[in-house]
This record gives structure tokens, sequence and C-alpha cells, in this order.
């Protein structure tokens, strides 16, 4: 039950795109197509912004996108927004009902 | 609109017991595989157990094997944590979320403090 690898941060300037890595093991993020990617602002709640590798949840911009190569997933924001400046976690399921995040990356928008 | 409210957190001493609770509304709450969450003062999110719908089936993180229990009451719309033997490391706020292979509900969270 190790946590998923993700950059501790992420930057870039208004209307440009970043990219956010999430790499675990053939155990939970290259073993299932359950991969989420949550937004988290300080002091709220997470919240889902991509599940099942690349599905979106109502109501979230389609700036958001998800892909996953392998043991690798990765979460795209295009047209950054300053709202978009927050915490990101991935999540996978890792199999016998456990669940497994990320250990997160600070997005900044420059 | 799903609503997740915990309640049950506040200030321990080491060895000691709480119990969560959280209470949904706007959806089936029998319908959905249940979890607990947890984030340490200024770290990452720590999945912490799980429960299946009928509470037939419960999942915990290592770290909390033995001393925590996972319940829930689906005539009341409600899932429990209950903490017990305590240490300095379970300080962090429980957050009780919907789901298990995606966690798509989320509680506003509360904070768990253990400390002599």
């Amino acid at each position: 039950q190790s946590a998923l690898t993700q950059p501790p941060s992420a930057s870039g300037s208004p209307g440009q795109s970043v990219t956010i890595s999430c790499t675990g093991t053939s155990s939970d993020v290259g073993g299932y197509n359950y991969v989420s990617w949550y937004q988290q602002h300080p002091g709220k709640a997470p919240k889902l912004m991509i599940y099942e590798v690349s599905k979106r949840p109502s109501g979230v911009p389609d700036r958001f996108s998800g892909s996953k190569s392998g043991n690798t997933a990765s979460l795209t924001v295009s047209g950054l927004q300053a709202e978009d400046e927050a915490d990101y976690y991935c999540g996978s399921y890792a199999g016998s009902k456990n669940y497994v995040f990320g250990t997160g990356t600070k997005v900044t928008v420059l | 609109e799903v609503q997740l409210v915990e309640s049950g957190g506040g200030l321990v001493q080491p060895g000691g017991s709480l119990r969560l609770s959280c209470a949904a509304s706007g959806f089936t709450f029998g319908s959905y595989w249940m979890s607990w969450v947890r984030q340490a003062p200024g770290k990452g999110l720590e999945w912490v157990a799980n429960i299946k719908q009928d509470g037939s089936e419960k999942y915990y993180v290592d770290s909390v094997k033995g001393r925590f229990t996972i319940s829930r009451d689906n005539a009341k719309n409600s899932l429990y944590l209950q903490m017990n033997s305590l240490r300095a490391e379970d300080t962090a706020v429980y957050y009780c979320a919907g789901g298990t292979t995606t966690l798509g509900y989320w509680g506003q969270g509360t904070l768990v403090t253990v400390s002599s």
C-alpha cells in the first residue's frame, strides 16, 4: 500500500497547459482502469475531477482531461485559469477493495 | 443535492477512543460502498477503510487494522468509524466519501487530534 508518485509541484501561466503524472505499479494504476483525479483547494474537501482514467463528472470543465499508459496516469489542465490553482491528487483502486492515493501535486498559476 | 456531514472529531489522549459519524443525504446511501479517508496536517490523502453496501465486507489500511472499525446503518443513512488505541500519528482530518473504486462524494471533514 505505497502511495503513488506525483511531482510535488507544477506551474503554468494563464491559458497554458499543465500535465501532472501519477506513477504506480501493475498492482494499482497499471492493473485497473480505476484511476481518479481529485482537486483540493486550501481548507476544502477534495473534489472529483476525473474518474475511470478519462471520464469527467458532470460540471467539470472539459479543460480537464485524463489518460493512462502502463503504470503511469496523467492529468492535463488546458487553458489554465486562476481558479485551477490547487492541490491535485491521483487515486487508484489497488485490488482487494483497497485504494491508494498519490503524493499530491501543487499547481500554481503564474 | 448530495451531502455528507461528518461529526465526532475532537481532542483525545493517546490510547483513547473516538467514534466518528457521517450523515448522508441526497443520494441512495444504501446503494453505495462508503469509505473513510484521512489527511494529516499539511500532508496528503490516505485511504483508511471502506464498507460494502450491506456491511458484509470491510477493508482497512494496514496501519489501522485491529484498532479501527467501520460500520454503517442504512436505515439512518449513516456511516461510522470507531477508533480505538489512538496514536499521535492518527491526528488528521477524517473525510467520509462515497464509493470505493471512485470516491465521488466527499464530506467537509472532521478533525481528530491525538495529543496529551
